[in-house]
């Protein structure tokens, strides 16, 4: 089974601090992606990558960047978190596109809360 | 551009009735589509997935869905609640098999009576 590991499932940080989120998949995907989940929203999506070393925005990166240094890994940044970035953040990998089948996971989640 | 709607944010059901979740999407290429379910500090699960092929798409629990073009709709339905169905369930968009970006609808949480 592919296995998506993130390193916390809960994390308290400071206002002002920068915060690293690190996600882990061990199947060897091209894709990778950062999701953050609130409640009557349901997942939005902050970035992503096809590839070691590429990056794209998605639907709300403000406040966000990323980091994909290795195939199997791919950080999420805060560069100075905010309150408002008190969230369940999900990290997920996949398969190429058009690789014929559905090979999307998700991890378990962080839970990151910001005082 | 995509995007998708789920037209209730609760539903209640007595146990051992049906099940109706609504969804419409917009989708400007051939889409695929998903339902997950979320069950209370739990992850994400696939219930099912519709890529082209079969419109009745067939997933786990008892759970289904109809593809229809032409209302827009991708509705999951389920003959019979069980308590265990208690959960929220999220729609979800996506093209190329769905490999690519997801979007997600807001959810729908799923309440059975007893």
């Amino acid at each position: 089974d592919v296995k998506v590991t993130q390193s916390s499932r809960y994390l308290v940080k400071r206002t002002g601090e920068k915060v690293f989120l690190e996600c882990v998949q061990d199947m060897d995907h091209e894709n990778m992606f950062w999701y953050r989940q609130d409640p009557g929203l349901g997942l939005r999506l902050i970035y992503f990558s096809y590839d070691v070393k590429m990056k794209e925005k998605g639907d709300i990166p403000e406040g966000y960047s990323v980091s994909r240094e290795k195939k199997e890994r791919f950080s999420l940044i805060l560069e100075s978190a905010s309150t408002n970035q008190t969230s369940m953040y999900l990290c997920a990998s996949s398969f190429p596109p058009g690789a014929g089948s559905y090979g999307y996971t998700f991890g378990s989640g962080t839970r990151l809360t910001v005082v | 551009a995509q995007s998708v709607t789920q037209l209730d944010s609760h539903v209640s059901v007595s146990e051992g009735t049906p099940v109706l979740l609504r969804c419409n999407y917009s989708s400007s290429y051939s889409p695929s589509l998903f339902w997950y379910v979320q069950h209370p500090n739990k992850g994400l699960q696939l219930l099912l997935k519709y890529t082209s092929a079969a419109t009745l798409v067939k997933g786990i629990n008892g759970f289904e869905a109809e593809f229809k073009k032409s209302e827009t709709s991708f509705h999951l339905t389920k003959p019979s609640a069980h308590m265990s169905d208690a959960a929220e369930y999220f729609c979800v968009v996506s093209a190329n098999f769905g490999n690519e970006k997801l979007t997600f609808g807001t959810g729908t949480r799923l309440t059975i009576i007893p």
